[in-house]
């Protein structure tokens, strides 16, 4: 089951930052947040992950709210072989299994 | 790393075959590999969790008997859909998890299933 919930779509310019909204107000304490993204006709993508600290990576940074109730995917710079679905996933810590929501498409405006 | 492929990326069968789907890790063990289906304009749906040497878990609504999953391998699982009808069509998708490793999982290229 879905525990995540994201806007459907959103635009961005190319080259500024892009922050994507995640709500989940009822993790858990051992679920891990996970963001992917895909392409059409794609698999999905690993974006980023984190538990309770912001994390960052080459490609994104994850800034957690301090009661894990929502998350934010922020694209520094965004460009064009950026637009794509970005998905938020619940894992529990426990098992493996992932449930996507919706999603957020992101469109970047040249 | 963590490359997963899927063989073979379209396949158009006609209605009442068999169609098999494999799901590799390429370059590192999976204990536990991920069947997904999706649906045009649509978010993945998780079908199963294949373990490797034991039976698959699959979700609650996918047919067990329709839809056949073998993981013999740490680096090999197959989807069999069974007597495929047009409703079947759609894109699967594979996903694996390192084995002792993070928990990302790594996904594959998907299948384009089109029955007639």
């Amino acid at each position: 089951d879905a525990k995540t919930t994201q806007p459907n779509s959103m635009e961005s310019n190319e080259e500024e930052p892009v922050h994507l909204p995640c709500n989940h107000s009822t993790i858990s304490g051992t679920d891990y947040i996970h963001w992917y993204r895909q392409l059409p006709s794609q698999g999905p993508e690993y974006v980023i992950h984190g538990l309770t600290s912001n994390v960052n990576n080459r490609m994104a940074s994850l800034a957690i709210a301090e009661d894990r109730k929502s998350s934010t995917l922020i694209l520094h710079r965004a460009t064009l072989r950026d637009a794509a679905v970005y998905y938020c996933i619940l894992r529990d810590r426990t098992g493996n299994q992932f449930y996507f929501g919706t999603g957020t498409s992101l469109t970047v405006i040249p | 790393g963590a490359v997963v492929s899927q063989h073979p990326s379209r396949v158009i069968c006609k209605s009442g075959t068999s169609v098999k789907i494999e799901c590799r890790s390429l370059d590192f063990q999976a204990t536990t590999m991920f069947w997904y289906r999706q649906f045009p304009k649509q978010s993945l749906m998780l079908m199963a969790t294949s373990n490797e040497g034991s039976k698959a878990t699959y979700e609650q609504g996918v047919e067990k008997d329709k839809f056949l999953i073998n993981h013999a391998s740490l680096t090999l699982s197959t989807l069999t859909v069974t007597s495929a009808h047009p409703e079947d069509s759609s894109f699967y998708i594979c996903s694996a998890t390192v084995a002792g490793g993070p928990e990302t999982q790594y996904f594959g290229p998907g299948t384009r299933l089109l029955v007639l």
